[in-house]
C-alpha cells in the first residue's frame, strides 16, 4: 500500500524568501504525485501534478515540483513566498486502485 | 471555485442520530469520491464512485454508507453518530479514475 511523509509540521519563512515543502512516499510502481493548497476554511486546491515525463513540475501560483525517483520524494518549491501563500499544504499519491493517499499535511506561515 | 458543490455547509446534530451529505461533480465528471478530514486522523479516503458504481473503499465505517444516483450527484450518509465523526468531509470529483481530482467546500460537521 501506498503511504506518503511530509516531514515538515509547521514551516515559518518570511516573504520574498524561498521555499522548499518535503513530501516522501512510498508506492512499488510509478505513482501519480500531487500536491494540494487549503486556505483556512477552504476546500482543497489543486497545485501541480505529476503523472509521467518531465521530472520537474511547473504549477499555479508559481510553484514548481520535482520528482526525484531514486530518493522517493517529491518536494515543492517556490522562490519567492508572498503572505497570500500561507496555507496547509498537502501531497498526495495516487496509487492501487486510484486509491489518494493523503500525507499529514505541513502548515506554511509566512512573516512580513 | 472547482466546480464541485457541498450541501449543506455546516451541519450540527447529537449522538445517535443520522445525517445526509450531498455533493455534486463537475460536469461531465463521471467519478466521485468522499474524504474525511479530522484534526487526529488527518485527510482520509472514504470511498470512490464511477458512474453509478462503487468502485474502491478507504477507511469507511460500516455505520457510513454513500451512492451515486443516475445524474451523478452522490450522498455520504453517517449513522449512529459519535463524537468522534465530528470533521470536516470533502466531496471530490474527475473526469475518470485516475485523473485530476478537484475538490468540494466541503460540510463540516459536529456531533454534540
Amino acid at each position: 500500500a501506498q503511504s506518503v511523509t511530509q516531514p515538515d509540521i509547521h514551516i515559518t519563512v518570511s516573504e520574498g524568501a524561498s521555499l522548499e515543502l518535503r513530501c516522501n512516499y512510498s508506492y512499488g510502481a510509478t505513482p501519480y504525485l500531487f500536491w494540494y493548497v487549503q486556505s483556512p476554511g477552504q476546500g482543497l486546491q489543486l497545485l501541480l501534478k505529476y503523472f509521467s515525463g518531465d521530472t520537474l513540475v511547473q504549477g499555479i501560483k508559481g510553484f514548481e515540483a520535482e520528482f526525484k525517483r531514486s530518493q522517493s520524494s517529491f518536494n515543492l518549491r517556490k522562490p519567492s513566498v508572498h503572505w497570500s501563500d500561507a496555507a496547509e499544504y498537502f501531497c498526495a499519491v495516487e496509487g492501487d486502485g486510484q486509491n489518494f493517499v493523503f500525507g499529514p499535511g505541513t502548515r506554511l506561515s509566512v512573516l512580513p | 471555485d472547482s466546480g464541485v458543490t457541498q450541501t449543506p455547509k455546516h451541519l450540527i446534530t447529537a449522538t445517535g442520530q443520522r445525517v445526509t451529505l450531498r455533493c455534486s461533480p463537475r460536469s461531465g465528471d463521471l467519478s466521485v469520491y468522499w474524504y474525511q478530514q479530522s484534526l487526529d486522523q488527518g485527510l482520509q479516503f472514504l470511498i470512490q464512485y464511477y458512474n453509478g458504481e462503487e468502485r474502491a473503499k478507504g477507511n469507511i465505517l460500516e455505520r457510513f454508507s454513500a451512492q451515486q444516483f443516475p445524474d451523478l450527484h452522490s450522498e455520504l450518509n453517517l449513522s449512529s453518530l459519535e463524537l468522534g465523526d465530528s470533521a470536516l468531509y470533502f466531496c471530490a470529483s474527475s473526469v475518470d479514475p485516475g485523473e485530476t481530482q478537484y475538490f468540494g467546500p466541503g460540510t463540516r460537521l459536529l456531533v454534540l
